[in-house]
């Protein structure tokens, strides 16, 4: 089955730093991945699929990028509202994997 | 607007059974995925498994593989997670989720959650 593993595992970062969080698939997935958010006791929800769709709502300061193994999540510039555990996961075949989640704080 | 109702929280003993549900509306249930994902205590999504409504079509994840069984009453768009026997590890939040048709496999929206806690 592919893995999906995300670095840092954690970070803090100032208010209007540019955050950058990473996913990588052991193998090949195309663009089936999508970036999840979840703010601390809150549901899941969807920011960005097809590795760099924006989901319809979600502010532009987020981004995605990439296809195959390596993707990208950037956060242009943090903002407090931002503070939540981010996860990737590929969605192509089953095994529908989760990545293990970065936590993003404020410094 | 589609929306994915769970059933409320469960506070259980080991070796009791258990099924919570999740409940589909706004949207024709039948021909979506639904999906089903676990969260313990401070740790991360772990995907379980999904079932296709129409035909009760199941996938399980390898690690939940004979754990719980995913199940679905199309009649009343409601899509089921059940346990024969709970284990303290059991205890967790799970959420179940909608998967989009075809290439659009992303899970969107997502229930509320159950939080089920098994405690002697």
């Amino acid at each position: 089955d592919i893995q999906m593993t995300q670095s840092p595992s954690s970070l803090s970062a100032s208010v209007g730093d540019r955050v950058t969080i990473t996913c990588r698939a052991s193998q090949g997935i195309a663009n089936y991945l999508a970036w999840y958010q979840q703010k601390p006791g809150k549901v899941p929800k969807l920011l960005i699929y097809a590795a760099s769709t924006l989901q319809s709502g979600v502010p532009s300061r987020f981004s995605g990028s990439g296809s195959g193994t390596d993707f990208t999540l950037t956060i242009s510039s943090l903002q407090p509202e931002d503070v939540a555990t981010y996860y990737c996961q590929k969605y192509n075949i089953v095994p529908l994997t989760f990545g293990g989640g970065t936590k993003v704080e404020i410094k | 607007e589609v929306q994915l109702v769970q059933s409320g929280a469960e506070v259980k003993k080991p070796g009791e059974s258990l099924k919570i549900s999740c409940k589909g509306s706004g949207y024709s249930f039948s021909s979506y995925w639904i999906g089903w994902a676990r969260q313990m205590p401070g740790k991360g999504l772990e995907w379980m498994g999904i079932i296709y409504p129409a035909d009760s079509d199941t996938r399980y994840s390898p690690s939940f593989q004979g754990q719980v069984t995913i199940s679905v009453d199309k009649s009343i768009s409601t899509a089921y997670l059940q346990w024969s026997s709970l284990k303290a590890s059991d205890t967790a939040m799970y959420y179940c989720a909608r998967r989009g048709i075809g290439s659009a496999g992303w899970f969107d929206p997502w229930g509320q959650g159950t939080l089920v806690t098994v405690s002697s």
